[in-house]
């Protein structure tokens, strides 16, 4: 079953403007992790922030994490052609062993330059 | 030190017939998980290793799905009979798993269409 949701679907932006996805999800969680994925290749680990924190950044990427709201988002600032992707948020569900996360249905970007 | 390797990059097959995905994950993890990725949709889970057993394979919609994994390495994903809603790209990843926190490295997928 999926967890997360992403809005919006799509969003498309020019060069230099902010990016901001949202995700939402069901359960209590030990972290969220947001990835990126290019038009056909695999997923790519961008951050991840833990359930007692509420923001983090990597370079042009901010994180916030709202747990009473069970929601989360991400901007990218300053964005470039190079960002256009799609975004996933995955929940790593407490009291999970296995390290398996859930996807959401991903949030597609596009940067025109 | 490569990434997540995984053969073929697409295979087409007519229906009914058993497909065998391949992962190659990164030397060293000891966690490998299976996803699933319709077209333009989101990751649906479908089996999780740690080392060479497989203590959750909740997501394998049906039994025509299995996997195995040896040498705590190369892990296989067998579709038997295989049906056109099995037509998906099939991910696989691979984590450390030593601690919380560890992020899941993918390799690019297999494409799988059956026609």
């Amino acid at each position: 079953s999926q967890q997360g949701e992403e809005d919006p679907q799509a969003l498309s932006i020019q060069e230099g403007e902010n990016a901001t996805m949202n995700c939402s999800y069901k359960t209590s969680i030990n972290n969220l992790q947001w990835y990126r994925q290019n038009s056909g290749r695999g997923l790519v680990h961008l951050i991840l922030i833990r359930s007692n924190e509420r923001e983090k950044h990597s370079g042009r990427l901010r994180v916030t994490l709202d747990t009473s709201k069970k929601s989360s988002s991400l901007l990218i600032t300053a964005s470039r052609a190079a960002d256009t992707a799609s975004y996933f948020c995955a929940t790593d569900e407490l009291g999970n062993q296995g390290g398996k996360l859930i996807f959401g249905q991903g949030t597609e970007l596009s940067v025109k330059p | 030190g490569a990434g997540v390797s995984q053969s073929p990059s697409n295979k087409v097959t007519e229906k009914g017939k058993d497909v065998e995905l391949r992962c190659d994950p990164i030397s060293g993890h000891t966690a490998l998980y299976w996803y699933r990725q319709r077209l333009g949709q989101g990751l649906e889970f479908l089996i999780y290793f740690q080392g060479n057993s497989a203590p959750d394979k909740s997501g394998l919609p049906s039994d025509r799905f299995s996997a195995e994994r040896t040498g705590e390495s190369v892990s296989t994903l067998t579709i038997q009979r295989t049906q056109q809603e099995d037509s998906a790209v099939y991910l696989c990843a691979s984590s450390l798993r030593d601690r919380v926190d560890s992020p899941l490295h993918f390799g690019n997928g297999t494409r799988l269409t059956v026609t």
